[in-house]
Formats: C-alpha cells, sequence, structure tokens
C-alpha cells in the first residue's frame, strides 16, 4: 500500500488556468507538508498543516492555496499559472511535526506550465 | 536561519569504491540531521537520521554517516558502491529553534561507474 500518494503524477497546462493536486497520506500522521523541487534539483517547503491547521506559510505567492480537509489529506490549488510555476511538487508527511521526525514522501508532481 | 552545504555537484565513483557525499549545517541550538535519496523521477526516501547519541549513525542499504559536532558536519559514507547508488542525494537539518521547517542541501548527484 502507497504510504502518501499524489494525483495526478503529470499535469500540463496552459498559462492562466488553475489547477489542483491531491495528497492523501494512510500513515495516520497528523502533519503534512507541500514542498516545490525546481529545475535545479533545489527543494523547497511551501506550506504545512498539523491537524487540519496551517503552522507553516512560506513566502509563497497568493496564488497557492493550500487546503485541508482533514488530517489525512493536503491538496493545493494554484490559481492563473505561471511559466515559472513548473516544477515538481511533493507532499510528504510526518507523526506530530516535530523537527527531529522522519518525513514520508510522496512520488511527486510534474507540473508544466505552457 | 539554518542552513545546509553540499558542495559537491557531482560524485563520481567506480563500482566497489568507497563512496563519500559531504554535508555541513548551521542551525541554533541541537541539530537533526537526515539524509534522503531521490532516484529518478522518484520521491525523497529517508536513508538515516541523526538525533542525540552515538555519532556514528547506520541507515539504509548500508550507508552510515558521522555526526562531527566541531566541523558541523554529517557526511554520508558507503564502504562499497553500487551501481545501484546512482542517484541524487540530499542532507536536510532541523532543530527546536527553527520550529517545524526542515530546511534541505542542494543535493549531491552520485555516480558509480561499473
Amino acid at each position: 500500500d502507497t504510504a502518501v500518494s499524489q494525483t495526478p503524477k503529470y499535469l500540463v497546462t496552459q498559462m492562466g488556468n488553475d489547477k489542483s493536486i491531491k495528497c492523501e497520506q494512510n500513515l495516520g500522521h497528523d502533519t503534512m507538508y507541500w514542498y516545490k523541487q525546481d529545475s535545479k534539483k533545489f527543494l523547497k517547503i511551501m506550506f504545512s498543516y498539523n491537524n487540519k491547521e496551517l503552522i507553516i506559510n512560506e513566502t509563497v505567492p497568493n496564488r497557492f492555496s493550500p487546503k485541508s480537509p482533514d488530517k489525512a489529506h493536503l491538496n493545493l490549488h494554484i490559481n492563473s499559472l505561471e511559466l515559472g510555476d513548473s516544477a515538481v511538487y511533493f507532499c510528504a508527511s510526518t507523526p506530530s511535526g516535530g523537527p527531529q521526525e522522519t518525513q514520508y514522501f510522496g512520488p511527486g508532481t510534474r507540473l508544466l506550465v505552457l | 536561519a539554518q542552513s545546509v552545504a553540499q558542495p559537491e555537484d557531482q560524485v563520481n565513483v567506480a563500482e566497489g569504491n568507497p563512496l563519500t557525499v559531504k554535508c555541513t549545517y548551521s542551525v541554533s541550538g541541537n541539530p537533526y540531521l537526515f539524509w534522503y535519496v531521490q532516484y529518478p523521477n522518484r520521491g525523497l526516501q529517508f536513508l538515516l537520521k541523526y538525533i542525540t547519541g552515538d555519532n556514528l549513525v547506520k541507515g539504509s542499504y548500508g550507508f552510515e554517516a558521522e555526526f562531527n559536532k566541531s566541523q558541523t558536519s554529517f557526511h554520508l559514507k558507503k564502504p562499497s558502491a553500487l551501481v545501484s547508488d546512482s542517484a541524487l542525494y540530499f542532507c536536510a537539518v532541523g532543530a527546536k529553534a527553527a520550529g517545524n521547517k526542515l530546511t534541505f542541501g542542494g543535493g549531491t548527484r552520485v555516480l558509480v561507474k561499473p
């Protein structure tokens, strides 16, 4: 069974469109994260939720809006997509969000904005 | 602010030879240090971590890392590299002073040649 899953795996879209990426974890964890990996493979945190509450919100454009309907799901909605949004987006989870906890990553969603 | 440096973009090693991937960090307080590996078109997989205790940490697939507080380093090592170890390796640091945030290094690509 997949511990952290993301849909879709690939997403190709036009500039200006709105799209969503979904993430689900079946590990029973309380904390979930969104990371962005750019073309140079640099990985940076975007958001973190603990039991549906936003706890980390990095300097991300307002066009990005995370939503957590329950602690097993964390979705990412992106409005007015721009070329620079092209990247791989990873979801991750940890038991309770402590900095010493191992993060479990999903397989990634490859977004290409044309 | 915490940071991680991986000084080598790529490490080339012959199969059967020792492999070392370097990592240095900067953090306030006691660090929690991690190594993750990313295979092509996959998510990050946990290899090992240092939380406290023994400075030498053993992890998955025969990898180990040594925490050196005076040199603020956490180098990843494997005594005998395999072709299948070819991947992208990330060092990461967390600390209570930085909240729930994990900061990743830029990654080091390892190429093991037969």
